[in-house]
C-alpha cells in the first residue's frame, strides 16, 4: 500500500491556468507538508497543516492555496500559473502534531509541474 | 535559526570503496538531524535520523552518521559503495520547536563507477 500518494505525477499546463495537486496519506499521521524542489534540486517548505489547521506558511505567493479537508488529505491549488512555478512538488506527512522535530517525514513520489 | 551546509555538491566513488558525505549544521536549539536519499525521478527516502540519543546513528543500506556537537557536523558514511547508491543525498535539520519544519541542505550527488 502506498503510504503518501500524490496525483497527478506529471502536470503540463499553460501560463495563466489554474491547477490543483492532491495528496493523501494512509499512515494516520497528524501533520502534512508541501515542499517545492527547484531545478537545482533545492527543497523548500511551503506549507504545513496539523489536523486541518495551517501551522506553517512560508513566504509563498498567495496564488498558492493549500486546503486540508481532513487530516489524511492536503491539496495544493495554484492560480494564474507562471513559468517560475515549474518545479517538482512533494507532499509529506509526519506522525506528531505538536511542536517537535524528532519525527521524520514521509514523502510522496512528487508531482512534476511544467508551465509553458 | 537553523541552516545546513553540505560541503560537497558532487562526490564520485568507485564501487566497493568508502563513501563520505559531509554536512555541517547551525541551530539555535537542540536539533534533530536527518539524511534523506533521492534516487532519480523518485521521492525522498529516510536513511537515518539523530534525535539526541546515541551520537553514532545506523541507518538503512549500510549507511551511518556521527553527530559531533563540538564540530556541528553530521557526516554520512558507508564502508563500501554499491552501484545502487548513486543518488542525491540531503542532510536535513529540524529544531524541536519548529513544528517539524525541515531545513534541507543543497544536496550531494553521488556517482558510483564500476
Amino acid at each position: 500500500d502506498t503510504a503518501v500518494s500524490q496525483t497527478p505525477k506529471y502536470l503540463v499546463t499553460q501560463m495563466g491556468n489554474d491547477k490543483s495537486i492532491k495528496c493523501e496519506q494512509n499512515l494516520g499521521h497528524d501533520t502534512m507538508y508541501w515542499y517545492k524542489q527547484d531545478s537545482k534540486k533545492f527543497l523548500k517548505i511551503m506549507f504545513s497543516y496539523n489536523n486541518k489547521e495551517l501551522i506553517i506558511n512560508e513566504t509563498v505567493p498567495n496564488r498558492f492555496s493549500p486546503k486540508s479537508p481532513d487530516k489524511a488529505h492536503l491539496n495544493l491549488h495554484i492560480n494564474s500559473l507562471e513559468l517560475g512555478d515549474s518545479a517538482v512538488y512533494f507532499c509529506a506527512s509526519s506522525p506528531r502534531g505538536l511542536a517537535g522535530g524528532y519525527n521524520e517525514q514521509f514523502f510522496g513520489p512528487g508531482t512534476r509541474l511544467t508551465v509553458l | 535559526a537553523q541552516s545546513v551546509t553540505q560541503l560537497d555538491s558532487h562526490v564520485s566513488v568507485s564501487e566497493g570503496t568508502p563513501v563520505l558525505l559531509r554536512c555541517n549544521y547551525s541551530s539555535s536549539y537542540s536539533p534533530s538531524l536527518f539524511w534523506y536519499v533521492q534516487h532519480p525521478n523518485k521521492g525522498l527516502q529516510l536513511l537515518l535520523k539523530y534525535t539526541s540519543a546515541a551520537t553514532l546513528v545506523k541507518g538503512i543500506n549500510g549507511f551511518e552518521a556521527e553527530f559531533k556537537k563540538s564540530e556541528t557536523s553530521f557526516h554520512l558514511t558507508k564502508p563500501s559503495a554499491h552501484m545502487s547508491d548513486a543518488a542525491e543525498y540531503f542532510c536535513v535539520v529540524s529544531e524541536t520547536d519548529s513544528w517539524g519544519k525541515l531545513q534541507f541542505g543543497a544536496g550531494t550527488q553521488v556517482v558510483v563507477t564500476p
